[in-house]
């Protein structure tokens, strides 16, 4: 067990329909990383929060957005879904802005139809 | 733009068969190198991080090599709980914030 969280573990939703993804971080985790992952493939990089504020994004539209709260629980909301959003979403939490000492959650696996 | 790419896609070895697991990497400058393991049905699990050409870590039947433009995951004689897939991913020195690229993975099969 990784100490981090994620909900829903399952989800369906219909295109262009919005979701919102929870992610809690283990205590004193200051730092969330989300990534996509679709079926046979790597995790995709979307983007990463310190202390509340966005420290760096990866190739992803503006419709996906984040939000960390100092409780130590994130989200990851995507509008506007599209059939490409299907996928594992993934976050990690780690103390400091590095990757190595990060871990993961389980996922939320995301259905859109 | 960061490339990672990893092969081969699979690999079914007998248990005691050692093998290497390849990851090719193009980036402007590396700040680091990552190995994880992904269990089906769950999160990756952090392995190994790799900063300068040359550094060779090891944990247990595992040990990662880096060059200039790849690293190696040798596995020395496996045993079937090894069986998972294995991601490469690199992280560059680069400006505007951080950013982390992986591969696709190896899909890694160890048989009694």
């Amino acid at each position: 067990e990784t100490g981090v969280t994620q909900s829903p573990t399952h989800l369906i939703k219909t295109r262009g329909q919005q979701v919102t993804l929870r992610c809690s971080s283990q205590s004193g985790h200051n730092t969330v990383s989300w990534y996509q992952q679709a079926l046979g493939q790597g995790p995709q990089f979307i983007f990463q929060y310190y202390r509340e504020e966005e420290n760096g994004r990866g190739n992803f539209p503006p419709r996906f957005s984040g939000l960390q709260f100092p409780n130590y629980s994130s989200e990851l909301n995507v509008n506007a879904l599209e059939l490409d959003d299907s996928a594992l979403y993934l976050c990690a939490s780690s103390p400091g802005v590095d990757f190595e000492t990060q871990y993961f959650g389980p996922g939320t696996r995301l259905l859109v139809l | 733009e960061d490339q990672v790419t990893q092969s081969p896609e699979a690999l079914r070895l007998q248990e005691g068969e050692s093998s290497s697991l390849n990851c090719s990497y193009t980036v402007s400058g590396l700040r680091g190198l990552f190995w994880y393991r992904q269990d089906p049905g769950k999160g990756p699990e952090f392995l190994f991080t790799l900063y300068s050409a040359g550094e060779e870590k090891e944990k247990e039947r595992l040990k990662a090599t880096l060059t200039k433009k790849e690293s190696f995951l040798h596995i020395t004689a496996p045993k079937p709980e090894d069986s998972a897939t294995y991601l490469c991913a690199v992280q560059a020195l680069t400006g505007g914030g951080n950013k982390l690229t992986f591969g696709t993975g190896t899909q890694l099969k160890v048989e009694l």
